[in-house]
């Protein structure tokens, strides 16, 4: 079945650590993208890629890193979480401009 | 920048009562547009979406929404709402690197 996954669901770790919030789609799409979402607050792009080896940042600031080594694998990392990092990260992927995109279920992250 | 505003951010309503969400977007050009709806402890999912012709367009579960480029706006609307509808309900315009800029969203509760 066609899907979008996102692991894990729900995660807290303390200040200082790594993490890597994964994201994998088995639609083919070439279009993948990150997005964070605080609660009453917009979704905004943290990250978005193209397709394989395709990465760019989005319009929020973000001091995450994305990989693109697979069409269907968009791993997002951060290298020391801070509790600023504290948010849900929502994965997507889409195949065509106009067409909408299909989300994942998010991860909600909490950083002590 | 590309803009979406939502005027409600909560919205109370008794089940069968009608209703009608508001979505104004700042673009003024061509756009394409999303209503998203996002049930409790759910992912994110496309509810109608208009990127041509018709400007009256209908989307799953009775929800339907109509474009007026001349005042920005794509609400939504359905008729006669059911305690089900009870969900986050976001509006997006599709931005120009493909990826989508949401509104804040609005809550709906429906009463039984």
């Amino acid at each position: 079945e066609a899907d979008i996954y996102q692991t894990p669901r729900y995660l807290v770790i303390g200040t200082g650590k790594k993490i890597t919030l994964e994201c994998s789609q088995t639609m083919g799409h070439d279009k993948m993208y990150w997005y964070q979402q605080d609660p009453g607050m917009e979704l905004h792009l943290i990250h978005y890629s193209y397709g394989v080896n395709s990465t760019e940042k989005g319009d929020l600031s973000s001091e995450s890193t994305v990989s693109r080594i697979r069409t269907e694998h968009f791993p997002l990392t951060l290298e020391s979480a801070r509790p600023s990092h504290t948010s849900q990260y929502l994965c997507a992927s889409s195949d065509k401009e106009g067409y909408g995109q299909y989300f994942g279920p998010g991860t909600r992250l909490t950083v002590t | 920048a590309q803009s979406v505003s939502q005027h409600n951010h909560h919205v109370i309503l008794s089940e069968a009562a009608s209703l009608e969400l508001g979505c104004n977007y700042s673009y003024g050009g061509t756009v394409n547009l999303f209503w998203y709806v996002q049930y409790p402890g759910q992912h994110l999912q496309l509810l109608l979406k208009y990127f041509s012709g018709d400007p009256l367009v209908k989307g799953i579960k009775g929800f339907e929404a109509e474009f007026i480029k001349s005042k920005f706006s794509f609400n939504l609307r359905k008729p006669s709402v059911q305690w089900s509808d009870t969900a986050e309900y976001f509006c997006a315009v599709e931005g120009s690197q493909g990826n989508l800029i949401f509104g804040k969203g609005t809550k709906l509760s429906v009463k039984p």
